[in-house]
């Protein structure tokens, strides 16, 4: 089975700080997606990417920024976190052969204080 | 722009009745349909999908037509259990990359 996991389930941080959320995938997949999901807007891609060193700006980028460096981990870094973005964070990956099957971590609720 | 629309919950029902969520979509091309379902504390798991007009996706009890005459792709099952409490989102992607467009999600509560 594909396993996606995130660095951790809950996650409390201060304004200001500058936070890391890790996704790892297990499958060898070539695509990888952040999202932030909230109450009443539903799933909102922030960046994904198609390959190693390669990003893309998805719908909500203000604030983030990606980095992956080996195919298997995609990392969400908030370069100084707001309390706008409290959130929950979903990550997902998929093979790239066009399956389009998106499969999910588990997420990271974040609360920035 | 491309967009999926899908009935706002939460919707409540009692433990073996007749569930419909309804969803519809906007999109320029021809789009396959998903359905993902969250089960709490957990991350999106993919549900039923169809890839053209006319396909039913089907799991788990779930049924979904893919109409495109009515741009629909409405979820069913006949007889709803507890352990489908859950947020439902309907979603398209139009088949030139992995993205996917997700509606906003119905929340589901079935009552013993």
């Amino acid at each position: 089975d594909v396993k996606v996991t995130q660095s951790s389930r809950y996650l409390v941080k201060r304004t200001g700080e500058k936070v890391f959320l890790e996704c790892v995938q297990d499958m060898d997949h070539e695509n990888m997606f952040w999202y932030r999901q909230d109450p009443g807007l539903g799933l909102r891609l922030i960046y994904f990417s198609y390959d190693v060193k390669m990003k893309e700006k998805g719908d909500i980028p203000e604030g983030y920024s990606v980095s992956r460096e080996k195919k298997e981990r995609f990392s969400l870094i908030l370069e100084s976190a707001s309390t706008n973005q409290t959130s929950m964070y979903l990550c997902a990956s998929t093979s790239g052969s066009r399956s389009y099957e998106q499969y999910f971590g588990p997420g990271t609720r974040l609360t920035v204080t | 722009g491309d967009s999926v629309t899908q009935m706002e919950g939460p919707v409540t029902l009692s433990e073996e009745a007749f569930l419909t969520i309804n969803c519809t979509y906007t999109a320029t091309g021809y789009p396959s349909l998903f359905w993902y379902v969250q089960y709490p504390g957990e991350g999106l798991q993919l549900l039923l999908k169809a890839t053209k007009a006319d396909d039913k996706g089907s799991n788990k009890g779930f049924e979904a037509t893919y109409r495109k005459e009515t741009t629909s792709f409405h979820l069913e099952k006949g007889s709803v259990q507890v352990s489908d409490s859950a947020v439902y989102f309907c979603a398209l992607t139009l088949n030139r990359d992995d993205k996917i467009i997700f509606g906003k999600g119905t929340r589901l509560h079935i009552l013993p």
